[in-house]
């Protein structure tokens, strides 16, 4: 049971690159969610998606886009990465119990 | 809005020493809190959790209390070991269908043999 996968697992973009963070659940779970972690921050969430279909802002969602491209799942976009998106992304998932359940992370370095 | 506040860090502590970390938090209605640790270099995972007031979660030897008149979900442990050194985060669930959470800060923990 592989859980919440996140691909790449760490990444260089250059300023004005574009690309794509790929997460993926087995766990048949309805809602999906995208974070950042910075020091000192904790966890703020980009977007969200409650169900199959339906994509959300969150506290953190500017310069960012999602897909949920079926139940599995859901991708976060930067279409034009800028330093200050130098972070470690986290993906999570949860069902119907409230606990949501993480990826490992990607880190991403914006030079 | 949601917000939770818990100790700033690092804490450091010897082995076997009792540990608190205090963690406070507002809400509108009646939250589920969480605690989730984060060993280095990989996701945050669920330690523990309490839906309702007066609920103690526990796992792991550590254990936590819902306290609606003080607001507040401290963790505890009585004796610490090197391999609990981690970040831990303090999270609140504002319910509805969508689950979304709000997390303070964190709290990095080291354990010194």
């Amino acid at each position: 049971n592989a859980g919440v996968t996140q691909t790449p697992k760490f990444q260089v973009l250059k300023t004005g690159q574009s690309m794509t963070l790929q997460c993926a659940q087995d766990m048949n779970h309805n809602s999906m969610y995208w974070y950042r972690q910075d020091p000192g921050m904790g966890l703020r969430l980009i977007y969200y998606s409650a169900s199959e279909g339906t994509t959300d802002k969150g506290e953190v969602p500017n310069g960012y886009n999602v897909s949920r491209l079926n139940k599995r799942e859901f991708s976060l976009r930067l279409e034009s990465a800028a330093p200050s998106q130098t972070s470690v992304y986290f993906c999570a998932s949860s069902g119907q119990q409230e606990t949501q359940y993480f990826g490992p992370g990607t880190r991403l370095l914006v030079l | 809005g949601n917000s939770v506040t818990q100790m700033e860090g690092p804490v450091t502590l010897s082995e076997e020493a009792f540990l608190t970390i205090n963690c406070t938090y507002t809400a509108t209605g009646y939250p589920s809190l969480f605690w989730y640790v984060q060993y280095p270099g990989e996701g945050l995972q669920l330690l523990l959790k309490a839906t309702k007031a007066d609920d103690k979660g526990s796992n792991k030897g550590f254990e936590a209390t819902y306290r609606k008149e003080t607001t507040s979900f401290h963790l505890e442990k009585g004796s610490v070991q090197v391999s609990d050194s981690a970040v831990y985060f303090c999270a609140l669930s504002s319910g509805g269908s969508n689950y979304k959470l709000t997390f303070g800060k964190g709290t990095l923990l080291t354990v010194n043999p």
